[in-house]
């Protein structure tokens, strides 16, 4: 149990567009969601953490108005990333945990790359 | 201020060797502690946690941890590696603040390569 899924698994977008990505709690209802970002060989930076039906909280440094975040229902939060640029390109992963519950459960990643 | 310190940025051991990695905390008090494990391009999966009683947790694929509260510790160890275990591994810390879900902190892992 506790498996995350997300879509796309890599994408690559010109910038100036702007791309989405999901993430799904596929047999768990997943009351708050995080979206890390992650540099090559380095540790995830958090951006921010959404509970379900409630705006997302983004950490400092974060521009809430680029990385819009949706957490519409209790198995589905969306990342997107608008106007993006080069040094948006990176790793981003997804993570979910249920209500009382404290360990988060990963999704697979999202590679994104900006040209 | 909260943190965590994975000392040993890089390890590399014998296939069949055990294997210690080492997690030191700073934390204002007994927080939860992860260990999560991640592959070369992938998201991370969780291999133990710990959150009261027995200070020796048992994880997925033969790992376990012991936290020493005198130390601020939470060591990840491994009696014998395989090929497999080859990835990158992160400690982390949460907080104990009850009926939600809270930020965790993870160091900064330690990638752990194995010699044939």
């Amino acid at each position: 149990g506790a498996v995350v899924s997300q879509h796309p698994s890599w994408v690559i977008c010109k910038s100036g567009t702007s791309v989405k990505i999901e993430c799904r709690s596929l047999d768990f209802q997943a009351t708050t969601m995080f979206w890390y970002r992650q540099f090559p060989k380095q540790s995830l930076m958090l951006m921010a953490t959404s509970n379900e039906g409630s705006k997302a909280t983004y950490e400092q440094g974060v521009e809430k108005d680029k990385f819009l975040i949706n957490h519409a229902s209790l198995t589905l939060s969306t990342l997107t990333v608008t106007s993006a640029h080069p040094e948006d390109s990176s790793f981003y992963i997804c993570s979910a945990s249920r209500l009382a519950a404290p360990e988060q459960y990963f999704g697979p990643g999202t590679r994104l790359t900006v040209t | 201020a909260q943190s965590v310190t994975q000392p040993d940025i890089h390890i590399t051991v014998s296939e069949g060797a055990s294997l210690e990695l080492r997690c030191n905390y700073s934390y204002g008090a007994t927080p939860y502690l992860f260990w999560y494990v991640q592959s070369p391009g992938q998201g991370l999966q969780l291999l133990l946690k710990y959150f009261s009683g027995d200070t020796l947790v048992q994880g997925i694929k033969g790992f376990e941890a012991e936290f020493k509260r005198s130390q601020s510790s939470f060591n990840l160890r491994k009696p014998s590696v395989h090929w497999s275990d080859a990835a990158e591994y992160f400690c982390a810390v949460g907080p104990q603040s009850g009926s939600s879900a809270s930020k965790i902190i993870f160091g900064s892992g330690t990638r752990l390569s194995i010699r044939p």
